[in-house]
Parts: C-alpha cells; sequence; structure tokens
C-alpha cells in the first residue's frame, strides 16, 4: 500500500542552521510533491509545489527537490529563525487524481 | 479578500447526535475539499466538491458522513450519530481551479470533541 514517511516526529535545531526534513514514499509514483507549514490550532499553508520532472525549487530561504529514484523529497530551511517552529507536512498527488495524500508531518523547534 | 472559513471553531457533540460542519471558500474558489485530522496524524483527504457535485468521495466513510456544496451558500459536511472515534479536527481547503498542481486553501478547521 501506498506510504509516505516524513523524518522524525520532531527535529530541534539552533537558530541559523539550516533544517533539512525529509519526505519518503513507497508504492507510489506522484507527479506533484507539495510542503506545507502548519502552526497549531491552525490549518496548513501552502509553501512550494515541485514537479517530478523539476529536480529543484527555491522560494526565499526555502528549498526543496523531488528525487524520483530515491523517491525522495528534501525540504531545506536555511538561516533558520524561531518563527520557522512549526509542523511541515509533506503531500503528493498523481498526475490524475483530485487529491493529495499527506504525510504524517514533522514538528520544527528551532531554538534561539 | 477574506480566506477560507469554517465554522464553528469548536463543536461539542454528545454520542449519537448530528455535526454540521460549514465552510466558505475564498472569493471566487467553486473548488472545496475536506479534510480529517486525528491526534498526531497526518491530514486524510475526504471529499472534493464543485458547485452542486461530489466529484471524488473516496475518502469519505461510507456511513453517516454526507457532503454538499450547494449553488448558494456553504458547503456542509455532515456527520450523523457522531461516535467518539469521530473526534478530530476537520479542515476544508478551497482552489479556484480543478487540478493538484493548483494551491489548496485551508481553513482554520473545525475541532470536534464527541462525549
Amino acid at each position: 500500500s501506498q506510504k509516505i514517511e516524513q523524518n522524525s516526529e520532531a527535529l530541534n535545531i539552533q537558530e541559523g542552521k539550516t533544517a533539512t526534513l525529509t519526505c519518503n514514499y513507497t508504492n507510489y509514483s506522484p507527479a506533484y510533491l507539495q510542503w506545507y507549514r502548519q502552526d497549531p490550532g491552525r490549518g496548513p499553508v501552502f509553501l512550494l509545489l515541485i514537479r517530478e520532472n523539476e529536480k529543484e525549487k527555491r522560494k526565499e530561504r526555502l528549498k526543496v527537490t523531488f528525487d524520483t529514484t530515491l523517491k525522495q523529497s528534501l525540504f531545506h530551511i536555511t538561516a533558520s529563525q524561531p518563527a520557522d517552529s512549526a509542523t511541515y507536512l509533506c503531500a503528493l498527488a498523481a498526475n490524475y487524481g483530485q487529491n493529495f495524500v499527506f504525510g504524517p508531518g514533522t514538528r520544527l523547534s528551532v531554538l534561539p | 479578500n477574506a480566506g477560507v472559513m469554517q465554522n464553528p471553531r469548536h463543536l461539542v457533540r454528545r454520542r449519537g447526535q448530528e455535526a454540521r460542519l460549514r465552510c466558505s471558500p475564498m472569493k471566487g474558489h467553486s473548488h472545496v475539499y475536506w479534510y480529517r485530522q486525528l491526534p498526531e496524524e497526518g491530514l486524510k483527504f475526504m471529499v472534493y466538491l464543485q458547485k452542486e457535485n461530489i466529484i471524488d468521495e473516496s475518502g469519505m466513510p461510507k456511513e453517516r458522513f454526507s457532503a454538499e456544496f450547494p449553488k448558494e451558500g456553504p458547503s456542509i459536511l455532515r456527520i450523523q450519530q457522531v461516535v467518539r472515534g469521530d473526534s478530530a479536527a476537520y479542515f476544508c481547503a478551497s482552489s479556484n481551479r480543478a487540478g493538484v498542481q493548483e494551491t489548496q486553501y485551508f481553513g482554520p478547521g473545525t475541532r470536534l470533541l464527541v462525549l
């Protein structure tokens, strides 16, 4: 069955360092992969979308990679700040589908 | 431009009662998605609707759950005869076009507690 895993339920890093979050999937061939941020008690907020034919996407301090051979996406936050502390969700969709399958999320804490 | 609105934000029901969750999409959006998030779990897709039509309900439980998106008014997720296992956060999202490449904008969620 389809499975999406995100690295360690929680990740703590020091302010200023680069945070790297991992999204691995099995038994799935997504054409699109998205990353969302979710703060406690709030709905997810879209951050980035990357297509299967794109290796890398950047937006300000964010960088996403998508390796369909490894079946993995990496999400990087450079020069991390305490305000980046949140849960980050990856979501995958097939080309034909109308809905995304979400991973369980990684809770990131950036320590001052 | 107001974002996606959901009400109520918190809903408490006793077992056997009905729960009605409302979602008003962003202005101009005609596509609505409902998700359920259980504690410590990821978002699970439930149903995708366009105005007056259910497009994909593959994630919706077969019994007790229904959804609608009428021509006028908000989308409604209805849960009949609620059970404790229905306790969760329910999020709706909207987009202005169909297709998984379109950005979905999420509402703040309705937190349902079944006593």
